[in-house]
């Protein structure tokens, strides 16, 4: 099981800052991934990686950006943040294991989230 | 478009009895599908994993999984108050599709 950090845990700004929320794994997992979920809504990926320098947006459009420079960090960045970027916001990570005779897969481990407020 | 679907809930069951939660995927290509809990205001934890057709257990927790028809479902079986949460399904291969959630309520 991965070891997933996620700083702040919450966090309150205002309209037009530049915010960063960073996540961390001590499990040297290859793959991680940015997820966002509002109450009682499913999750959305909104962007992953499968390593150093790797960086895949994902199904949901989001106006943040991220960065992989290191295996083990995987930071989330707004630059300017609104009012519509209040939500949950869950990084996970992952490690490609093998079945016999069948493809390899991903168990998605996740950080406690950063609950993030725009007013 | 890959889709989860789930039954919202509430799910309804008295302590020790077997809670049954049903999901379906659109996505004929998935080939691994889990099974996650996840405790108002926290984040997903993992709890089962399926990868073949049948069954899989571990625990007080059975994982059904049925390719042709695309279905999966998770047998609870003693269900506890501690088991209230909402269980998120989700299929895929690199990356995967979330269902939205299904509560389940276990009264004392």
């Amino acid at each position: 099981e991965a070891d997933i950090y996620q700083t702040p845990r919450y966090l309150v700004i205002g309209t037009g800052k530049k915010i960063t929320l960073e996540c961390s794994q001590t499990m040297g997992h290859d793959k991680m991934y940015w997820y966002q979920q509002d109450p009682g809504m499913e999750l959305h990926l909104i962007h992953y990686s499968y390593g150093v320098n790797s960086t895949e947006k994902g199904d949901l459009s989001s106006e943040s950006t991220v960065s992989r420079i290191r295996t083990e960090h995987f930071p989330l960045t707004l630059e300017s943040a609104r009012p519509s970027h209040t939500s949950q916001y869950l990084c996970a990570s992952s490690e490609p294991r093998r079945l016999a005779g069948q493809s390899s897969y991903n168990e998605q481990f996740f950080g406690p989230g950063t609950r993030l407020t725009v007013l | 478009q890959k889709e989860v679907e789930q039954n919202s809930g509430p799910l309804s069951v008295p302590e020790g009895a077997i809670a049954s939660l049903n999901c379906t995927y659109s996505d004929r290509v998935s080939q691994s599908f889990f099974w996650y809990r996840q405790y108002s205001g926290k984040s997903p934890e993992l709890i089962m994993s399926i990868y073949s057709n049948g069954d899989k257990e571990d625990g007080r927790f059975t994982a059904q999984l049925n390719k042709a028809s695309q279905y999966v479902s998770l047998l609870i079986r003693d269900s506890q108050p501690s088991d209230s949460a909402t269980y998120l399904c989700a299929s895929g291969y690199s990356t995967l599709t979330f269902g939205k959630g299904t509560m389940l309520l276990v009264s004392p």
